[in-house]
């Protein structure tokens, strides 16, 4: 079984601080989705790693994935509050039809 | 809409009902997905589909039934409603290129057993 655990589970942090979510697993994916989910809403793509070592940005959110293509980090610098949300990572693998997904971050940013 | 539309995105039903949830997707995506969210969890996958006529289970699928006759539609039964079935469903789509896999959410279904 492909498990991808991420870390913490909630955190509620002051709007302007900086933060890093993980995702980790002991299985090697092809790539990997990071989504966020607002309440009352289906998660949505922030964005796909594919390349070990490979970083991505997105404004104030930056992605990794890892080198050996087992872990991904998000970090949110001076979080604001419209950041509030569920985010979840998924690991795929190439040409698989189904997505392993961890069980989220619900993260709250205090005005 | 192009999309991936749900129906209904609110449902009360009692238990032992037989309920549908309806799921169209627009661009002809050959994989669909049903999840279950409940509080304290992520996304559970009850079934999904590669293509038409072709279905799966996922990690939880008792209590539930799937059919795709259509590339387009995925509906989802609860034959017998219980009360432990009461969640947030969500419908997916997905576009495979390669390594990524790409899904494509609905905006939900509240489903309340009583």
């Amino acid at each position: 079984t492909q498990l991808l655990e991420q870390s913490p589970q909630f955190l509620s942090i002051q709007e302007g601080e900086n933060l890093t979510v993980y995702c980790n697993s002991s299985s090697v994916f092809s790539s990997l989705q990071w989504y966020r989910q607002e309440p009352g809403e289906g998660p949505v793509l922030l964005v796909t790693v594919v390349t070990g070592g490979e970083v991505k940005k997105l404004k104030r959110l930056t992605f990794q994935f890892g080198d050996a293509r087992k872990d991904s980090s998000l970090h949110i610098t001076a979080a604001q509050p419209g950041d509030t949300g569920l985010y979840l990572c998924a690991g795929a693998k190439t040409n698989a039809g189904k997505s392993t997904f961890g069980d989220g971050t619900t993260l709250t940013v205090k005005p | 809409d192009a999309g991936i539309t749900q129906s209904p995105r609110y449902k009360i039903t009692e238990t032992g009902r037989q309920v549908t949830l309806m799921c169209h997707q627009t661009w002809s995506h050959s994989y669909m997905f049903w999840y279950r969210q409940d509080l304290g969890h992520g996304l559970r996958l009850i079934y999904y589909s590669a293509a038409a006529d072709i279905t799966d289970k996922g990690e939880v699928p008792d209590g539930y039934v799937v059919s795709r006759s259509k590339t387009e539609n995925f509906p989802l039964t609860l034959e017998s409603a219980t009360r432990s079935q009461t969640s947030v469903y969500f419908c997916a789509s997905s576009q495979i290129q390669g390594p990524k896999n790409i899904q494509y959410f609905g905006a939900g279904t509240r489903l309340s057993v009583l």
